[in-house]
């Protein structure tokens, strides 16, 4: 069985403080992991995705993840926030990279104090 | 059309009623997902079709809930007799296999309120 644990349901930081989301992950084979952004009223998208290519994963708006096995995470950070990353963000697991039901957290509700 | 498209955006239903919830993927996807998003909650998986094949359903919860995709393209959930439960955001995915990177397209989901 997979799941993703999200520690944080809501985090407020700084315009231009670092970003950083925690997600930890349960998994009984190599996983695939992701990052999704849902800005209010809109559909989710995907942020990054891990698919054993590269321990650190860059994705877009300057975010990024870093794998790390031994710590069974894959937590997301972005060095300088700003206000437009106010948003919800969901980490998630699937067995494939193609997504098949893939296994979201509960979220993690992003802030930006100006 | 450019996206995921879902319909209708809102869905107000007594209890007791049937609603079936509507999802235009991108042209051309075959694989379509549907999903559950209660609040404050991340996206629970319900079901998955390759085409018109439905080969996967093991996260719709009760029987009221049905999921079809007649001819590969537009799909349809439907929920029969809604309870208060059944409240939530239903989302729905589509994804394009064989692409060198494949991702989920959400649409912006049907929020459904049952009274």
């Amino acid at each position: 069985a997979q799941s993703v644990t999200q520690l944080g349901s809501h985090v407020s930081v700084s315009e231009g403080a670092l970003v950083l989301l925690r997600c930890n992950y349960s998994s009984s084979v190599p996983p695939y992991l992701f990052w999704y952004v849902q800005y209010p009223n809109q559909g989710l998208q995907l942020l990054l995705k891990y698919t054993s290519a590269a321990t650190l994963v860059k994705g877009i708006n300057g975010f990024e993840a870093e794998f790390k096995k031994s710590e069974t995470s894959f937590h997301l950070t972005k060095p300088s926030a700003h206000m437009s990353d106010a948003a919800e963000y969901f980490c998630a697991v699937s067995v494939s990279s193609s997504a098949s039901k893939i296994i979201f957290g509960s979220g993690t509700r992003l802030s930006i104090r100006p | 059309g450019a996206g995921v498209s879902q319909s209708p955006r809102y869905k107000v239903a007594k209890r007791g009623q049937d609603v079936a919830l509507r999802c235009d993927p991108i042209s051309g996807h075959v694989s379509l997902f549907w999903y559950q998003q209660a609040l404050g909650q991340g996206p629970e998986f319900l079901t998955y079709f390759q085409n018109e094949a439905q080969l996967d359903k093991s996260g719709l919860p009760s029987d009221r809930f049905f999921a079809e995709r007649p001819e590969g393209s537009v799909s349809t959930l439907k929920i029969q007799r809604t309870q208060q439960e059944d409240s939530a955001v239903y989302l729905c995915a589509s994804l394009d296999r064989g692409r060198l990177d494949e991702k989920l397209f959400f649409g912006s989901g049907t929020q459904l309120s049952v009274l």
